[in-house]
């Protein structure tokens, strides 16, 4: 499986922009890049995904960098619902499957 | 409305006895999977049917099994639970078609081996 990097743990607060940058050397050119959170007590949930150009949608805006090999997930305007792990998965192209690392555990501040 | 729904969300057994855990989708979606989630631990994926067609992880023991009966249903037999069975169980489901895709999780069902 192709591994992604992220960094443990994030801060931030209340209303402010989070990034949340995802390495990712090895991704070859037909695999997308996932991003999914996971509340307490919950399942995970799809944030957001893509191949090559920068993908907005009403949760979160994903940039990936020229080459591919990095990515970063923005959220806008981080409210204390957003305090999750969030997970970068890359999914091989027909492979079906997710292979989740360690992600990245923000904390957002009142 | 739900759209992946796991039952139930918990779910005691002893140690030994066998245990089923059970998904449902109004997704029609081709492909479901299940993970399981340790303690502080990311979901590891245990195996997943594409259609009928069921797909094992090298790593997953012997000890859990899998039926998919129908399009919406999916069911994880655990034969033997030992302590370290115990975690949250994951169902998800996608559709199966090309790249992007796009997984949707039901809320987990929490298994306790006593």
């Amino acid at each position: 499986d192709a591994k992604t990097t992220q960094p443990n743990s994030m801060e931030s607060n209340e209303e402010e922009p989070v990034h949340l940058p995802c390495n990712h050397s090895t991704i070859s050119g037909t695999d997308y890049i996932h991003w999914y959170r996971q509340l307490p007590s919950q399942g995970p949930e799809y944030v957001i995904h893509g191949l090559t150009s920068n993908v907005n949608n009403r949760m979160a805006s994903l940039a990936i960098a020229e080459d591919r090999k990095s990515s970063t997930l923005i959220l806008h305007r981080a409210t204390l619902r957003d305090a999750a792990v969030y997970y970068c998965i890359l999914e091989r192209s027909n492979d079906y499957k997710l292979s989740f690392g360690a992600g990245t555990t923000v904390t957002v501040r009142a | 409305d739900a759209m992946v729904i796991q039952n139930p969300r918990y779910q005691v057994t002893q140690f030994g006895k066998p245990v089923t855990l059970s998904c449902s989708q109004t997704l029609n979606h081709n492909v479901m999977y299940w993970y399981q989630q340790k303690s502080s631990q990311a979901p590891k994926l245990l195996f997943h049917y594409y259609d009928k067609d069921f797909n094992n992880e090298a790593d997953t023991p012997d000890n859990f099994q899998s039926r998919r009966p129908n399009t919406s249903f999916c069911f994880l037999d655990i034969r033997s639970p030992g302590l370290g069975d115990a975690a949250m169980y994951l169902c998800a489901t996608s559709r199966g078609q090309g790249g992007g895709n796009i997984q949707y999780f039901g809320a987990g069902t929490r298994l306790s081996v006593l």
